[in-house]
């Protein structure tokens, strides 16, 4: 079956370390997103991709970085200069600009 | 950036009646495309309408209907016959021609049996 794997569910981490996010699609999409949802707020944008080792910030992407190195992996790394966070990350792929975006289960991360 | 605004963030409707969620987005744009998402306890992220903004006509999906007014920027949903199922939250979400797609913060919708 064709979808959109985030892993793992939950990840916890120290503070000062930085880590990576997985998110892995095989629907063939071109476009990634991750977003970042904290408790009882909406989704905000990180970063996008529109093909491979092409990427653009969105609203939010101090302390993030993401790399496009094939088609099918977009992941996220959460590094230290990120100041607070802790909150649910979506990862998501599309196809063509009506298409909707299909979504991931999301990752938990909780730094401590 | 586009902006999108959900003014409601808490709306409440009785079983078998009628509910409207709010969405206003701000761009400058002619040509984008807009959704409604339902996001349930299990945080899920689930497909409820979507249109494109050169089409004049509303969109519907069987009890989920937009109100789509371009001059206005205003994008609102429809849930008719409200089921305790459709309890959740939605965003309104608006992406323009370069993929860039951004959220509103959402609006939480209570079903009362």
């Amino acid at each position: 079956d064709g979808g959109i794997t985030q892993s793992p569910k939950y990840l916890f981490r120290k503070e000062g370390q930085n880590v990576t996010l997985s998110c892995e699609q095989n629907l063939n999409h071109d476009a990634m997103y991750w977003y970042r949802q904290d408790p009882g707020q909406g989704l905000r944008l990180i970063y996008y991709s529109q093909i491979v080792n092409d990427f653009q910030k969105g609203d939010i992407a101090e302390g993030y970085s993401v790399s496009r190195e094939k088609k099918e992996s977009f992941p996220l790394t959460v590094t230290s200069a990120q100041k607070n966070p802790t909150a649910f990350y979506l990862c998501a792929s599309s196809a063509l600009l009506i298409s909707p975006l299909h979504f991931g289960n999301g990752t938990r991360l909780t730094v401590t | 950036a586009q902006t999108v605004t959900q003014s409601q963030p808490e709306m409440s409707v009785q079983e078998a009646e009628t509910v409207t969620l709010s969405c206003t987005y701000d761009t400058s744009e002619s040509d984008y495309y807009l959704f409604w998402y339902k996001q349930p306890p299990s945080r899920q992220m689930i497909l409820v309408i979507r249109q494109e903004a050169y089409k004049q006509q509303n969109a519907t999906e069987n009890r989920f209907s937009v109100n789509f007014q371009k001059a206005a920027k205003s994008f609102s949903l429809k849930i008719s016959d409200s089921q305790l199922g459709d309890a959740a939250m939605y965003f309104c979400a608006y992406r323009s021609d370069d993929n860039d797609m951004r959220f509103g913060a959402g609006t939480r919708l209570t079903v009362k049996p």
